[in-house]
């Protein structure tokens, strides 16, 4: 059974400074995916960036990046240069290959809150 | 936009009465399925589905029913609703299981559920 955790309930952040959200994992498949959503408060669920397991660099879009240390079993979301709008829920999910279905299994998510 | 639609966005109910979700895509994807999202849980699994007729329970399946008589509709029922399962439930829908991070889920509006 895959599980996803997320050890921070909430964060703050000042503007424009970079912001790690964290995201551990626990798996037996040795392939799988890992995702990052984010949640506004209008509600919906908005992905963000994809790690997959044999990739060999850490995924980046944009102002997100996923740090990934496969060892640690761990995918860390960093936001650099936080924006007010980036003020939101956040998951991390993750998929193991093996399972049927393309099911993706979701941590309890990080309320992040930036500072003016 | 992903044309996935969730009806009803909102609905009241009493304890007891069964109620109907609606899932509707038109984007011809294969899979299917239906989350909740409760607070220090993330968004959980209940069904979700492979194709027409073709459907599997998630993590929480209990009091649960779905049907998907078409590619474009998957439907979640409770049967008789109880209170636990006030909650906001999401649809997404995905076109493959493939190790692609193409392959990723997309989410519906929500449906905000509340059992009386």
């Amino acid at each position: 059974a895959q599980k996803i955790t997320q050890t921070q309930p909430g964060m703050f952040v000042q503007e424009k400074e970079a912001v790690t959200l964290d995201c551990t994992y626990d798996t037996s498949d040795p392939s799988y995916g890992l995702f990052w959503y984010k949640q506004p408060s209008s509600g919906e669920m908005i992905f963000l960036i994809y790690q997959g397991s044999y990739d060999q660099q850490n995924a980046t879009e944009g102002r997100y990046s996923l740090n990934f240390q496969k060892a640690r079993k761990s995918a860390n979301l960093v936001i650099s240069a936080s924006q007010l709008g980036d003020s939101a829920m956040y998951f991390c999910a993750m998929r193991a290959h093996m399972e049927y279905g393309n099911k993706l299994v979701f941590g309890a998510g990080t309320i992040l809150r930036v500072k003016s | 936009d992903a044309g996935i639609t969730q009806s009803p966005r909102h609905k009241v109910t009493e304890t007891g009465t069964p109620v109907t979700l609606r899932c509707h895509q038109t984007e011809n994807h294969r899979y299917m399925y239906w989350y909740r999202q409760d607070p220090g849980h993330g968004l959980r699994l209940i069904h979700y589905s492979y194709g027409v007729k073709d459907t599997d329970k998630g993590e929480v399946s209990d009091g649960y029913s779905v049907s998907r008589s078409k590619t474009e509709d998957f439907l979640l029922t409770l049967e008789s609703a109880t209170s636990s399962q006030t909650s906001v439930y999401f649809c997404a829908i995905s076109g493959g299981t493939g190790v692609s991070g193409a392959n990723v889920l997309t989410f519906g509006a929500g449906s905000r559920l509340t059992v009386l």
